[in-house]
């Protein structure tokens, strides 16, 4: 079974630009999660779906941060204009149920 | 925000002994609780999940869970270096989600 695919694994950006993540769970999981970990600490939940809807967006900065699902399949999150607190790793994950199952990731380095 | 807490170590344990490794949360009414491991630069990998009160254990791992307690554990039998990783507990909150809210995880390192 093909696990959670992201792109890109590493990108590097200037402040103030803006940059997109891509996300194709595994197939057949209605749930996608996106999560930001910053060096040290835990994964925070930016925006979890169930098919194309949201379910919780509670704690994605809205001015900055957009996400989409398509289709309720692949899933794009998008930050404008990036800030050097940005930086971080930007997890997909997704679930049939509960147990969520995590891309490898995309190294974020804003300079 | 609902909460999730462990010590972030490093836990140091000797090859072959048991790590012990501990986890509580504020919201009384959740109902599942993971255990993912990370190692450095990659990706969580969930290694185990608990539903109810006891234990239960998988290979070398035991989860434990005592709901009244609010407190979770995730013990490794013959601790091997290769098990040097840090450790996350998640919780599921009882709010009708499927989120999963995670720890800060605690850094385990197992010396020859």
């Amino acid at each position: 079974e093909a696990g959670v695919a992201q792109s890109p694994r590493y990108k590097i950006i200037e402040k103030r630009q803006s940059v997109a993540f891509w996300c194709n769970p595994i197939s057949g999981h209605a749930t996608l999660y996106w999560y930001q970990q910053i060096l040290g600490q835990g994964p925070k939940l930016l925006i979890q779906f169930q098919n194309n809807g949201v379910v919780d967006d509670s704690q994605l900065p809205k001015d900055r941060f957009s996400a989409e699902r398509l289709k309720g399949v692949d899933s794009t999150l998008k930050i404008q204009p990036a800030k050097l607190e940005d930086s971080a790793v930007y997890l997909c994950a997704s679930s049939p149920l509960m147990e969520a199952f995590f891309g490898q990731g995309t190294r974020l380095t804003v300079v | 925000q609902k909460e999730v807490e462990q010590n972030s170590g490093p836990l140091s344990v000797p090859e072959g002994a048991i790590a012990s490794l501990n986890c509580t949360y504020s919201d009384r009414g959740s109902q599942s609780f993971f255990w993912y491991r990370q190692y450095s630069g990659k990706s969580p990998e969930l290694i185990m999940s608990i539903y109810s009160n006891g234990d239960k254990e998988d290979g070398r791992f035991t989860a434990q869970l005592n709901k009244a307690s609010q407190y979770v554990s995730l013990l490794i039998r013959d601790s091997q270096p290769s098990d040097s990783a840090t450790y996350l507990c998640a919780v599921n909150p009882w709010d009708n989600t499927d989120k999963l809210i995670f720890g800060t995880g605690t850094r385990l390192q197992v010396f020859p």
